[in-house]
């Protein structure tokens, strides 16, 4: 069965600095990826999502990669801020009805 | 974005009673929504797929009987949770679809004592 594999490791990223988080998948390659961010206690909020036939998403201080070879996705933000602290969750589609396939998430720590 | 909302936000109760969570599509329809349970510093766990008009679909190991969901329109699904038990206490979030993606309410903190 298809399983995720993200740093269960919280990481600590200097403000300003670039901050790279990885998703790893076992199995078959999605049509689709998707990144989510989730502050405690709250739900997860959409944020970027990438198709297997694309490289790269980029969406204002955030960038996604998709390598099928690598099965691998990474997750970029760029200048980070204290702000942008939070646990971030890589999720992959299954079956028609938009099931999604989650990561544990890896907690983000900017620090100021 | 679409907007998902959850009611209650957090609940307190005493086990063995039973505990009923809304979640509603605000300004779009969902044949399909998504319940998940999440523990501490854990990932999203599916419980179960619920569908407007017909029965949920379960995923294994999680019981039908103690988890009930009814998705009574296109816009509102339930989950109760029957007979609490203490270690059914953890962070509940629903979900619908639009498009390719996933809008999620806000959760709803279960606590059973």
């Amino acid at each position: 069965s298809q399983k995720i594999e993200q740093n269960s490791e919280a990481l600590n990223i200097q403000e300003g600095k670039t901050a790279t988080l990885t998703c790893n998948y076992t199995n078959y390659s999605p049509a689709y990826l998707q990144w989510y961010r989730q502050d405690p206690g709250r739900g997860p909020v959409f944020l970027l999502l990438i198709r297997e036939n694309e490289k790269e998403k980029r969406k204002e201080r955030l960038k996604v990669t998709f390598d099928t070879t690598l099965k691998q996705s990474l997750f970029h933000i760029t200048a980070s801020q204290p702000a942008d602290s939070a646990t971030y969750l890589c999720a992959l589609v299954q079956g028609s009805n938009y099931q999604l396939i989650w990561g544990a998430g890896t907690k983000l720590i900017i620090k100021p | 974005g679409a907007v998902v909302s959850q009611h209650p936000s957090r609940v307190i109760c005493k086990s063995g009673t039973s505990v009923k969570i809304e979640c509603r599509s605000l300004d779009f329809q969902a044949t399909t929504m998504f319940w998940y349970r999440q523990f501490p510093k854990q990932s999203l766990m599916l419980m179960a797929t619920s569908n407007e008009g017909s029965k949920a679909t379960y995923e294994q190991g999680v019981e039908k009987d103690k988890f009930l969901i009814n998705h009574a329109s296109l816009t509102l699904s339930t989950l109760t949770v029957t007979s609490a038990h203490p270690e059914d206490s953890s962070f509940y979030i629903c979900s619908g679809p639009q498009g390719n993606e996933q809008f999620f309410g806000p959760g709803t903190r279960l606590t059973v004592l």
